[in-house]
């Protein structure tokens, strides 16, 4: 147990649609990064929050967005899903100033497929 | 870009055998950690190596970290069923951003 719930754990979807995935961080921590992870893959970063504003993107298109709210918990919107946008999300939630990385500790993913 | 080799992909061995797994870049990173993860779940973190040419131990496991902070290696004694899982390495770059490598799939047959 971490304390980094997500939701929902598992979704459909069809090309076109949009979705939004939830994260509730870990209590005390004020930065929530989200990670899209292909099946025999490792982790690929997609953003990350620190105390409500966006401090960190990877190589992920416009339709992927977030939010993070007062609370630290986390969104993550995807726009015009494609097939390859099939995935296990993960969130992780750390304690970190000025972006430094403190020890993630990571939900158990939402795993999306998108047909 | 940077990236993080793992390497081997995927290795099946006897309970009580010796392994290695390695970790490699062209890129040097500030820290390395090293992560665990089970089906279904997201990764553990199991140890951050910081200092090149730093060694850690965790009961059989041991991780070292290369001298010019650009690899790593996990290597696991005597290994048993229940170390089984994804193994992932991840290089925390200049932007503090967390570089992930692809991961290794270990299996451990009784």
């Amino acid at each position: 147990e971490t304390g980094v719930t997500q939701s929902p754990t598992h979704l459909i979807k069809t090309r076109g649609q949009q979705v939004t995935l939830r994260c509730s961080s870990q209590s005390g921590h004020n930065t929530v990064s989200w990670y899209q992870q292909a099946l025999g893959q490792g982790p690929q970063f997609i953003f990350q929050y620190y105390r409500e504003e966006e401090n960190g993107r990877g190589n992920f298109p416009p339709r992927f967005s977030g939010l993070q709210f007062p609370n630290y918990s986390s969104e993550l919107n995807v726009n015009a899903l494609e097939l390859d946008d099939s995935a296990l999300y993960l969130c992780a939630s750390s304690w970190g100033g000025t972006g430094r990385p403190g020890e993630l500790f990571f939900g158990e993913g939402s795993r999306l497929t998108v047909l | 870009t940077q990236l993080l080799e793992q390497s081997p992909q995927f290795l099946s061995i006897q309970e009580g055998e010796n392994l290695t797994v390695y970790c490699n870049s062209s890129s040097v990173f500030s820290s390395l950690q090293w992560y665990r993860q089970e089906p279904g779940e997201g990764p553990v973190l199991l140890v951050t190596v910081v200092t090149g040419g730093e060694v850690k131990k965790l009961k059989r496991l041991t991780f070292q970290f290369g001298d010019a902070r650009k690899d790593s290696s996990l290597h696991i004694t005597a290994a048993q069923p229940g170390d089984t899982g994804l193994y992932l390495c991840a290089g925390v770059n200049s932007n503090y951003q967390l570089i992930w490598g692809a991961g290794t799939k270990l299996i451990i047959k009784p």
